[in-house]
């Protein structure tokens, strides 16, 4: 069976500050996928990056970016110098080989970020 | 536009009644998928579809039904047998389904249902 935990559930940060998502994951399968997704209000997920577990390197999007660590079975995301727009709700979520494509979702981190 | 469209996006119930939520996609991708999304809480799986004429249920599938007619469309119909249909209804697909593809699963806008 595939988990995702994000311990986190809000997160308040004012504007410029660096925040961290947590995202602890646990399976069985040898190849697995982890993907990142944003939610603002107006509801939709927006995919954010897809990471497969072959590939630990670290990844850099302007102001994001993702650390990927097998040992500890993580796939954090940090946000640089936070915008108010970054306000969403952020889900973490895996799928495996044994899952077919079916994506095991996170409970979520509700992140505000005040001006 | 290339995406998703779920229709519609607000929709009230009355007890007792179905309804159907539509799901379109011009992507050209074989899989489709309905999540549930409650207040506050992650995504659950009610049905997917790798193919035309083809669906597996999900975690949470009871008091919903689907069908994949055609490539393009995948709408859930919400049955009166469905205790608390309150709730983010979310449409999804993926270019495939295949084991270890680990295609990227792409969202629709999402549909608000209430019942009252």
């Amino acid at each position: 069976a595939q988990k995702v935990t994000q311990a986190q559930t809000e997160i308040s940060v004012v504007e410029k500050e660096d925040v961290t998502l947590d995202c602890v994951y646990e399976t069985r399968d040898t190849t697995y996928y982890l993907f990142w997704y944003k939610q603002p209000p107006s509801g939709e997920l927006v995919f954010l990056i897809r990471r497969n577990s072959f590939d630990e390197q670290n990844e850099i999007s302007g102001r994001y970016s993702w650390n990927f660590q097998k040992s500890t079975s993580s796939f954090n995301f940090t946000i640089t110098a936070s915008q108010v727009v970054d306000s969403a709700v952020y889900f973490c979520a895996l799928s495996g080989n044994n899952a077919g494509n079916m994506l095991t979702f996170g409970g979520g981190t509700r992140l505000m970020v005040k001006p | 536009d290339g995406g998703i469209t779920q229709s519609p996006k607000y929709l009230f119930r009355k007890e007792g009644q179905n309804v159907t939520l539509s799901c379109e996609q011009n992507l050209n991708h074989d899989a489709m998928y309905w999540y549930r999304q409650d207040p506050g809480q992650g995504l659950r799986l009610i049905y997917y579809s790798q193919i035309v004429n083809d669906f597996q249920k999900g975690d949470i599938a009871e008091g919903y039904s689907v069908s994949r007619e055609k490539k393009e469309s995948f709408p859930l119909t919400v049955t009166s047998a469905q205790k608390n249909p309150t709730a983010f209804y979310l449409c999804a697909s993926s270019e495939t389904s295949t084991a270890s593809s680990g295609n990227t699963i792409y969202f629709g806008e999402g549909s608000w249902l209430t019942v009252v």
